[in-house]
């Protein structure tokens, strides 16, 4: 398995501010995953995080609104822009190890004033 | 496109006996892989158990055991000796080897196991 680091934990933001959520993993991995989890809900794939090129964002989501880094193979970053209170989720990344195994960050809890 | 469906919002169970939490998916590939997540009021998302679509045995880890049956599309989770811990919401979620690897989840079932 793979140790997965994602910060901060929770926050509370104001409205029209934006954030931006890291995830590092132990190990370099190929496929890295943002996903989001409104309130009692599923989960839902925002986008796929590629080392080296623009991640592949899922249908609804938009890089404007969500733009993500990913340097390298252990480390990548979601932002959530000019925050409202519907972007009131949590927010998880993910990795697939060797033997397609996914696994998660604990995840960032974000409530917008 | 993959789709899975859990029909069970809630479940509860009392403690010490067993529950089987329902599953099924549908897509038109051969060759993907089965998850069921479970995802305690902490909020992690803990891999449970993993089902190769290519494997006829079901899989099994410690108390938790899967039902795969292939040709219904069915993937249900059991689990015995059910004890306070595993209250928890559980996911069902399906992947597509060869692809881009992602997840598509089920709706997830909210299990209670009582005292």
């Amino acid at each position: 398995s793979a140790v997965i680091s994602q910060k901060p934990s929770r926050d509370i933001c104001q409205r029209g501010t934006s954030l931006t959520i890291q995830c590092q993993v132990d190990s370099q991995v190929t496929m890295m995953f943002w996903y989001r989890q409104q309130p009692g809900q599923s989960l839902t794939l925002i986008a796929t995080a590629n080392q080296g090129s623009e991640a592949t964002y899922e249908s609804g989501f938009v890089i404007d609104k969500f733009p993500i880094s990913r340097p390298n193979l252990t480390f990548s970053t979601l932002t959530v822009s000019n925050m409202s209170p519907e972007d009131s989720s949590i927010y998880l990344c993910s990795v697939v190890t060797p033997g397609l195994y996914q696994h998660f960050g604990d995840g960032t809890r974000l409530s917008i004033l | 496109a993959q789709t899975v469906t859990q029909s069970q919002p809630e479940m509860s169970v009392q403690e010490a006996e067993t529950v089987t939490l329902s599953c099924t998916y549908d897509t038109s590939e051969s060759n993907y892989y089965l998850f069921w997540y479970k995802q305690p009021p902490s909020r992690q998302m803990i891999l449970v158990i993993r089902q190769e679509a290519y494997k006829q045995q079901n899989a099994t880890e410690n108390r938790f055991s899967v039902n795969f049956q292939k040709a219904a599309k069915s993937f249900s989770l059991k689990i015995s000796d059910s004890q306070l811990g595993d209250t928890a919401m559980y996911f069902c979620a399906c992947l597509l080897r060869g692809g881009s690897e992602k997840l598509v989840f089920g709706k997830g079932t909210k299990l209670t196991v009582n005292p």
